[in-house]
């Protein structure tokens, strides 16, 4: 059973950047795509961007220009950087991981983590 | 960007009742819509997948259907633990972007 556990700073200052991890447990970041997706009140849920393997990404237009996702093999994380937060980047951040062969539907979430601008 | 409308946007019913919640597209999914279950404090929980097949674990009481632009998931008998919020996402057109519904909150009346 893969469990997946974000982490980060829970406040960032505005214009600043925003780093979060996935540590995935139960799985290798090595197979399966892997999404982080967000929650606010104004928005609801977004999907912000996802990796597979060791580097192919797909990005939301919405993130494209601010946001970067990257593996860390050795400690089987998955890493979102999103650059020059404002208010409204404010959410709770979950990463996901899709189902084989079901290409953008989640099976399995992080409990998630509440970042404040 | 396809846009997703999910309602009503709340459903009050008892326990033993039928929960039918509605996900219209703005334009054809084909059947890549999923629906999710969320309660307070927790992550998504993903239920139906491509319209109508069960995820792994999900009771029978939970069903989906529907294509192109109108879809249905139906909660018969509910139980005291279903009363959550419930979502639904699209995958068409994938890669990006996938985009979810704005939800319906099902109560306890």
């Amino acid at each position: 059973q893969v469990q997946l556990q974000e982490s980060g700073p829970g406040v960032v200052k505005p214009a600043e950047t925003l780093s979060l991890s996935c540590s995935v447990s139960g799985g290798s970041i090595s197979s399966h795509y892997w999404s982080w997706i967000r929650q606010s009140a104004g928005k609801g849920l977004e999907w912000i961007g996802r990796i597979y393997s060791v580097g192919s990404t797909d990005y939301s237009p919405s993130f494209k220009s601010r946001v970067t996702i990257s593996p860390d093999t050795s400690n089987n994380q998955v890493s979102l950087r999103l650059t020059s937060v404002t208010a409204a980047d404010t959410a709770v951040y979950y990463c996901a991981r899709e189902k084989v062969g079901y290409s953008g539907t989640f099976e399995s979430w992080g409990q998630g983590i509440l970042v404040t601008v | 960007e396809i846009v997703l409308t999910q309602s009503p946007a709340t459903l009050s019913l008892s326990p033993g009742e039928t929960a039918t919640l509605s996900c219209r597209a703005s334009q054809s999914v084909r059947n890549y819509l999923a629906w999710y279950q969320q309660k307070p404090g927790q992550a998504p929980r993903l239920l139906i997948y491509d319209a109508s097949k069960r995820a792994t674990g999900i009771p029978a009481r939970f069903s989906g259907s529907g294509s192109g632009t109108d879809f249905t998931l139906t909660i018969s008998s509910l139980e005291p633990e279903d009363f959550a919020l419930y979502y639904c996402q699209q995958r068409n057109n994938w890669p990006p972007p996938l985009t979810f519904g704005g939800g319906t909150r099902l109560e306890i009346k």
